[in-house]
């Protein structure tokens, strides 16, 4: 069964903050592991992704991190702001093949 | 590019009813994907179709669901004498292909209800 497990179920921070959502996954065929956020009444939007070829990645407020050896990936939100606060969703797959989720993390910013 | 598009947003039936829903892809993206999402559960893996061929079928489409994609481009997705666990929102998503480069990208879902 390829899973995805994903922590914390839910995340409360302070604006300005820094919010960590971490993942951990089985597969280690798995070769792309993008964060997908969702907002209330709307699909998952793609975030960012990263392929294990490299440890981190950057992209304005947030950051992937990757450690291969221990299958586990987070998301990194600098300077948290109100707007952030939406459902986080990581996820892997293979082969360019379906994508398997993590069961997300709801992510609270308050002032 | 106007987006995926998922018709109709919400659906409440009673059980033993059929329901379809329909999916418009972004256009010229060949690969469609149906998702079902439960409260609390990240998006779980139902279909796909690369143009109108529908290449895997996850066990968690019984028997009374069906997904079909007749000319590659828009898809219909039906459930027969629906049950309350079917309740869920069931995404749609699209991509050009499924690779390094390319997003993919969900629409806003139908939520059926079965009461």
């Amino acid at each position: 069964q390829q899973q995805v497990k994903q922590s914390p179920q839910s995340l409360i921070v302070q604006k300005g903050g820094i919010s960590i959502i971490n993942c951990a996954y089985e597969n280690t065929a798995f070769d792309y592991f993008p964060w997908y956020q969702q907002f209330p009444g709307k699909g998952p939007a793609l975030l960012i992704a990263i392929r294990p070829d490299v440890s981190e990645k950057k992209e304005g407020r947030f950051t992937i991190s990757f450690n291969k050896s221990a299958k586990q990936f987070s998301l990194h939100i600098m300077d948290s702001q109100p707007g952030d606060s939406a459902t986080y969703f990581c996820a892997a797959s293979w082969g360019n093949e379906k994508l398997t989720f993590g069961t997300g993390t709801r992510l609270t910013i308050i002032p | 590019d106007t987006g995926v598009s998922q018709d109709p947003r919400h659906k409440i039936t009673k059980r033993g009813q059929n329901v379809t829903f329909r999916c418009d892809p972004i256009s010229e993206h060949n690969r469609l994907y149906w998702y079902r999402q439960t409260l609390g559960q990240g998006p779980e893996f139902l279909t796909y179709f690369q143009n109108e061929a529908q290449l895997e079928k996850s066990r968690l489409l019984s028997d009374r669901f069906s997904a079909e994609r007749p000319k590659g481009s828009f898809s219909t997705l039906e459930i027969q004498r629906t049950e309350q666990g079917d309740s869920a929102m069931y995404l749609c998503a699209s991509s050009k292909e499924f690779s390094t480069n390319e997003k993919l990208f969900f629409g806003s879902g139908t939520q059926l209800s079965v009461l």
